[in-house]
């Protein structure tokens, strides 16, 4: 089975532009998550989507939004941009069954914002 | 809140020198404790799901072990490609975790030849 994958991998943005990423999760996954990851506050958790809808958000502004199409595949769309929003952005699915916790995660969208 | 303290932060080993990564941990309901291995410049690779208080999981050089309070990945004979950054995370109960794991800040290791 192919993995996770992400795109663009590298992206480069101006303060005040905004950003959409893309998602695409391993075939049958129906859940997938977002994370950003920077040097400083590690790995947080952004939103996940099952069946289209988001069921949960983390502590991010309104700045930060997302959505699932039907075929399971998300994006995630950052507004306005600020100088703090640079790091990697991580997707990551699983299967969305009870009792199947563990996610797979892609290689990452590394954004910087100048 | 769910919280994840990993130690150390970061850890050098000769090649050969076995030794364990420490994560401890709150959470309401522990729905699973997870192990990844993350490259510079990848995104995290799935290694162990531990579900419950004296579960222990093996893969090749690793095993991860799994108390009430904390969990251990134990790492025997290690080789440099070994070298990367453990992380480790937790799944809480209840509709605020769905989706959601919470990460430690990482042990980075580096086995020298």
């Amino acid at each position: 089975k192919a993995g996770v994958t992400q795109t663009p991998r590298y992206l480069i943005k101006t303060r005040g532009q905004q950003v959409t990423l893309s998602c695409s999760p391993i075939s049958g996954h129906r859940s997938v998550s977002w994370y950003q990851q920077t040097p400083g506050q590690g790995l947080q958790f952004l939103f996940e989507y099952f069946s289209e809808t988001q069921r949960n958000k983390g502590n991010f502004p309104g700045r930060f939004s997302g959505r699932q199409f039907s075929n399971s595949r998300s994006e995630m769309n950052v507004s306005t941009l600020e100088l703090g929003d640079s790091a990697l952005y991580l997707c990551a699915s699983r299967p969305g069954g009870a009792a199947l916790y563990e996610q797979y995660f892609g290689p990452g969208t590394r954004l910087t914002v100048t | 809140e769910d919280q994840v303290t990993q130690s150390p932060e970061a850890l050098r080993l000769q090649e050969g020198e076995s030794s364990s990564l420490n994560c401890s941990y709150t959470v309401s309901g522990l729905r699973g404790l997870f192990w990844y291995r993350q490259d510079p410049g990848k995104g995290p690779e799935f290694l162990f799901t531990l579900y419950s208080a004296g579960e222990e999981k093996e893969k090749e050089r690793l095993k991860a072990t799994l108390t009430k309070k904390e969990s251990f990945l134990h790492i025997t004979a290690p080789k440099p490609e070994d070298s990367a950054t453990y992380l480790c995370a937790v799944r809480g109960a209840g509709g605020t975790s769905y989706g959601k794991l919470t990460f430690g800040q990482g042990t980075i290791l580096t086995v020298h030849p």
